[in-house]
C-alpha cells in the first residue's frame, strides 16, 4: 500500500540545537517533495521544495535531503528557536495520470528555551 | 498581497442541518482546492478545480458533499446534511497552475454536534 510516514510522537529539542524530521514513503514515486509548516489554527505555509534529481536544499537555517532510493527526506533546522515551535508536513508531488499532491500527518516540534 | 480567504473561521451546527464554507483564492489563482484536515493528520484533498473545472473530486463525498467555482474565482464547498463524523478543519489553498506551489487559507473548524 502506498503511505507517508512522519514521526507520530512530537520532537523536544532545546533552543539552539538542531532539529531533524523524517518524511518515509513507500510505493510512490514523487516528481518532488515539499515540506510545509502549520501553526495551530493556520493553514500549512510552505517552507522548501526539492525534487526528484535533487540531493539537497537549503534557505537560511532551513535545509532539506531527498533519497529517492531510500525514499526518504530529512528536514533540518539549525539553530532553533522557540519560534521554531510548530508542526511540520511533509507533502509528496505526484504526476501520475494527473498531479496531485499528499501529505504526511506531521511531525509537532517544540523548541524549548 | 491578500492571501487566501476563508469564512467562517468557526462554524457548530447540530447534525442533519446544511452548511457552507466560502473561499476566496490569491488574485490570479487559476488552481482552487478544498482540503479536509482532522485532527493530528495531514490535509486530504476533497476537490481541486482548474478556472471553473472540477479536475480532480474523486475524494469528495458526493452524496452529502457538493462545491461550486463560478467565474473562475471564488468558490464555495457545501455538506447536507452534516454528520457528527465531519466534524474537522476545511482548508482552501490557490496556486497560480497546478503543480505550483499552494498558498493555504486560515480554514473553517466545523463542529457537527
Amino acid at each position: 500500500s502506498q503511505k507517508i510516514e512522519q514521526n507520530s510522537e512530537a520532537l523536544n529539542i532545546q533552543e539552539g540545537k538542531t532539529a531533524t524530521l523524517t518524511c518515509n514513503y513507500t510505493n510512490y514515486s514523487p516528481a518532488y517533495l515539499q515540506w510545509y509548516r502549520q501553526d495551530p489554527g493556520r493553514g500549512p505555509v510552505f517552507l522548501l521544495l526539492i525534487r526528484e534529481n535533487e540531493k539537497e536544499k537549503r534557505k537560511e537555517r532551513l535545509k532539506v535531503t531527498f533519497d529517492t532510493t531510500l525514499k526518504q527526506s530529512l528536514f533540518h533546522i539549525t539553530a532553533s528557536q522557540p519560534a521554531d515551535s510548530a508542526t511540520y508536513l511533509c507533502a509528496l508531488a505526484l504526476n501520475t495520470g494527473g498531479f496531485k499532491t499528499i501529505f504526511g500527518a506531521g511531525t509537532r516540534l517544540f523548541v524549548k528555551a | 498581497e491578500a492571501g487566501v480567504v476563508q469564512s467562517p473561521r468557526y462554524k457548530i451546527i447540530e447534525k442533519k442541518q446544511p452548511v457552507a464554507f466560502w473561499c476566496n483564492p490569491i488574485s490570479g489563482h487559476n488552481t482552487l482546492y478544498w482540503y479536509l484536515q482532522n485532527l493530528g493528520q495531514g490535509p486530504e484533498l476533497l476537490i481541486r478545480y482548474e478556472n471553473e473545472e472540477a479536475v480532480d473530486d474523486s475524494q469528495l463525498p458526493k452524496d452529502r458533499f457538493s462545491a461550486e467555482r463560478l467565474k473562475g474565482v471564488d468558490s464555495t464547498l457545501k455538506i447536507q446534511p452534516a454528520e457528527l463524523g465531519d466534524s474537522a478543519v476545511y482548508l482552501c489553498a490557490s496556486s497560480l497552475r497546478v503543480a505550483d506551489t499552494q498558498y493555504f487559507g486560515p480554514g473553517t473548524r466545523l463542529t457537527v454536534l
